[in-house]
């Protein structure tokens, strides 16, 4: 079956642009995060949706920072005015809400460079 | 600061050695997982531990929370080069939202042949 897909797989802009990343979830899974990881580092925690509850937006850097979920399925993360500090791979990854072991499937990234 | 410490950051072995990597806290967690990432691809679920002092073996893999459920290791037998990539420990907070998870810097491994 059809993981989870971010598009595009690479960006390329300008100081001071705005990107839009996209990310289409697993079919059916309510959960969706999205994640900020530097050259071989670990994952940092931007958002968080779940269902049609409000999402935990205590991750995001600054206000040029802002994602959205539509239909609760795709979601959108926009950061307006990008500066060079923003250059990483931006991964997505959704779950099924259980009160188990909640395994985030993650899509391939999207590789953000501003120069 | 890194609310989960990884070491070593990086290890450089050859094929047929022993390793253990560690994730240490001193937070409390109500869940560890492990996941392993290959340069271009995204994280993927190795395990997840729930119980203090429970081990999980997968393979050559063996994984263990620590009793207090504040650190975790995982222990590779006789490595080989198919298990180089990016290892990374997530922690599950309590208290905070369901799902949330925290990453350690991770650790990238190397397995000559």
């Amino acid at each position: 079956g059809a993981g989870v897909s971010q598009s595009p797989s690479n960006k390329v802009t300008e100081k001071g642009k705005d990107v839009e990343l996209r990310c289409d979830p697993i079919s059916g899974h309510t959960a969706l995060y999205w994640y900020r990881q530097s050259l071989g580092q670990g994952l940092e925690f931007l958002i968080y949706f779940q269902g049609n509850s409000a999402p935990d937006k205590s991750g995001l850097p600054s206000d040029r920072f802002s994602a959205e979920r539509t239909g609760g399925s795709v979601s959108t993360l926009t950061i307006q005015r990008t500066q060079q500090e923003d250059s990483a791979v931006y991964l997505c990854a959704s779950s099924l809400r259980t009160s188990g072991t909640n395994e985030q499937f993650f899509g391939p990234g999207t590789r953000l460079t501003v120069l | 600061t890194q609310l989960l410490e990884q070491s070593p950051q990086f290890l450089s072995i050859q094929e047929g050695e022993n390793l253990t990597v560690y994730c240490n806290s001193s937070s409390v967690f109500s869940s560890l997982q492990w996941y392993r990432q290959e340069p271009g691809e995204g994280p993927v679920l190795l395990v997840t531990v729930v119980t203090g002092g429970e081990v999980k073996k997968l393979k050559r893999l063996t994984f263990q929370f620590g009793d207090a459920r504040k650190d975790s290791s995982l222990h590779i037998t006789a490595a080989q080069p198919g298990d180089t990539g990016l290892y990374l420990c997530a922690g599950g907070i309590p208290g905070t939202s369901y799902g949330k998870l925290t990453f350690g810097q991770g650790t990238i491994l190397t397995v000559h042949p």
